[in-house]
C-alpha cells in the first residue's frame, strides 16, 4: 500500500513561478524523501530530510516537514521549464526503513 | 550519499525469453535490497525485500516464479523476469539500504526499461 500522498496529482504553471507540492502519510516515519523522474527515466534524488527535521533547501529547492500534521511540502521557486517532471514523495518507517511512493505530482513549467 | 548502479538501463527481449537486471551497491554493504516496479503514468510499486543470504520477501500478488531474486552478496542482488510476456514489460527500479551503517534511507539504482516484443 501507498504510504504518501501527494496532491496535487497535476500542477500547470509559467516559467518563474513558484509550484508547492505537498504529500501526506498515514504513519510516524524515519525519513522523507523527495525525487524528480523525467518521463522514462529513472529516478532524480532531490532532498532527503529526517524525522527529527523541520526544514531543508538545497536550490530553488525547499522541503518542509510537519510530523504532527503527517505532511511534507516541496517548494522549486523560479520554475523553469526543465524542471517540467513528476515528483515523488517516499517515506520509510518503522525498522524496516522500506521506502514507500506516493502517486506523484505531475509538474508542467510552460517556457 | 551511497551509489547504486543498475544495469541495463534498458532491455528489449523476446517473449518467452528470461532477462536479468542487475543492482550493485559501490561503496557501500547492501544488507538489505529492495525491487520496484513502475508501470507509465503511475507510481513506484514494492515488488520485494531481500536481505543478503535469505530468500526474498514478495509483496502480495508478486510471483515469486516469475520475478526471482537472489541477494547472494552484500553488494549485488539480481532479478530475473522469468518467461517474460508483453505485460511484463515495464521499468523496474532497484533500491540498497545498509543496516547499521552511515545512512539510515536506501539509495535507488537508475531503473531498468524492460520491453518485451
Amino acid at each position: 500500500s501507498q504510504q504518501g500522498e501527494e496532491d496535487p496529482q497535476a500542477l500547470s504553471i509559467q516559467e518563474g513561478e513558484n509550484a508547492t507540492m505537498n504529500c501526506s502519510y498515514k504513519t510516524s516515519i524515519n525519513n522523507l524523501q523527495w525525487y524528480r523522474q523525467n518521463s522514462g527515466r529513472g529516478l532524480v534524488h532531490l532532498i532527503l530530510i529526517r524525522s527529527n527535521e523541520r526544514e531543508k533547501h538545497s536550490g530553488r529547492l525547499r522541503v518542509t516537514l510537519d510530523t504532527s500534521k503527517k505532511s511534507s511540502s516541496l517548494l522549486i521557486t523560479a520554475s523553469r521549464a526543465a524542471d517540467t517532471a513528476s515528483y515523488f514523495c517516499a517515506t520509510d518507517s518503522g525498522g524496516s526503513y522500506i521506502p514507500t511512493f506516493g502517486r506523484g505530482t505531475s509538474l508542467i513549467v510552460h517556457p | 550519499g551511497a551509489v547504486v548502479s543498475q544495469h541495463p538501463s534498458r532491455v528489449i527481449c523476446k517473449s518467452g525469453t528470461s532477462v536479468k537486471i542487475e543492482c550493485r551497491s559501490l561503496d557501500f554493504q547492501a544488507t538489505t535490497m529492495f525491487w520496484y516496479r513502475q508501470f507509465p503514468k503511475q507510481s513506484l510499486m514494492l515488488m520485494a525485500t531481500s536481505n543478503e543470504g535469505s530468500k526474498a520477501t514478495y509483496e502480495q500478488g508478486v510471483e515469486k516464479d516469475k520475478f526471482l531474486i537472489n541477494h547472494a552478496s552484500l553488494t549485488l542482488s539480481t532479478l530475473t523476469v522469468t518467461s517474460a510476456h508483453p505485460e511484463d514489460s515495464s521499468f523496474y527500479i532497484c533500491s540498497a539500504r545498509e543496516f547499521g551503517g552511515t545512512y539510515t534511507e536506501a539509495f535507488f539504482g537508475q531503473g531498468t526499461r524492460l520491453t518485451v516484443v
